[in-house]
């Protein structure tokens, strides 16, 4: 079945340095999304990316969309400490039918101050 | 409407015993989306509603879990004869139609099962 894998797993940071998660897909995507989940909070819709070398923007958050539809990535400009929490990709395969996304591990970005 | 509402937030449950929890999703969403996370992993599906058909399972739901979303509103999860295994977090999700170019899941703050 579907995989996808996200790394790293865990990113520390000092407030203010950059910080970016990669996703890969085991199989070709339909789209991909991306969801942040706080400490003890539930996952939170960020974006979804459709379009193959797709790039969309979100103030300090950029995200891209591979050539190949395998891969994705999710990049944040002079990290603040709002932005401490756990990202996940998730994609839909473009096989047609299943609609349920398959999530990646994610990538917990911590920050030291 | 604010969101999508799940009951209970924590569960305790003695091993072998049958458990029930609710989802109402948001009201105009008519696709509805049952997940399991463990401690340090992403969601995993379950299944998957259109209105009141169940239209995707995952290999994960066995034959002690089900369902079901009778009128195409709320949605119940049961499982039977719980197991230890079974402990996690039960998210429910709703979204829109697959319409748009940001069509993106409303997760509700999940129910806590803990299985002794």
């Amino acid at each position: 079945g579907q995989q996808v894998m996200q790394i790293p797993q865990y990113q520390h940071v000092q407030e203010g340095e950059d910080f970016t998660t990669y996703c890969n897909s085991s199989t070709t995507l339909s789209n991909i999304q991306w969801y942040k989940q706080r400490p003890g909070g539930h996952p939170v819709f960020l974006i979804q990316l459709v379009k193959s070398g797709e790039v969309k923007k979100q103030k300090r958050l950029t995200f891209q969309f591979g050539e190949a539809k395998k891969n994705s990535s999710l990049h944040i400009t002079a990290t603040q400490t709002t932005d401490v929490g756990t990202y996940f990709c998730a994609g839909r395969g473009s096989g047609g039918g299943a609609d349920g996304l398959t999530f990646g591990k994610g990538t917990h970005l911590i920050i030291q101050p | 409407d604010t969101g999508v509402s799940q009951d209970p937030r924590h569960k305790i449950t003695k091993r072998g015993q049958n458990v029930t929890f609710r989802c109402d999703p948001i009201s105009e969403h008519n696709r509805l989306y049952w997940y399991r996370q463990t401690l340090g992993q992403g969601p995993e599906f379950l299944t998957y509603f259109q209105n009141e058909a169940q239209l995707e399972k995952s290999r994960l739901l066995s034959d002690r879990f089900s369902a079901e979303r009778p009128k195409g509103s709320f949605s119940t999860l049961e499982i039977q004869r719980t197991e230890q295994g079974d402990s996690a977090m039960y998210l429910c999700a709703s979204s829109l139609p697959r319409t748009g170019n940001n069509y993106g899941y409303t997760f509700g703050s999940g129910t806590r099962l803990t299985v002794v």
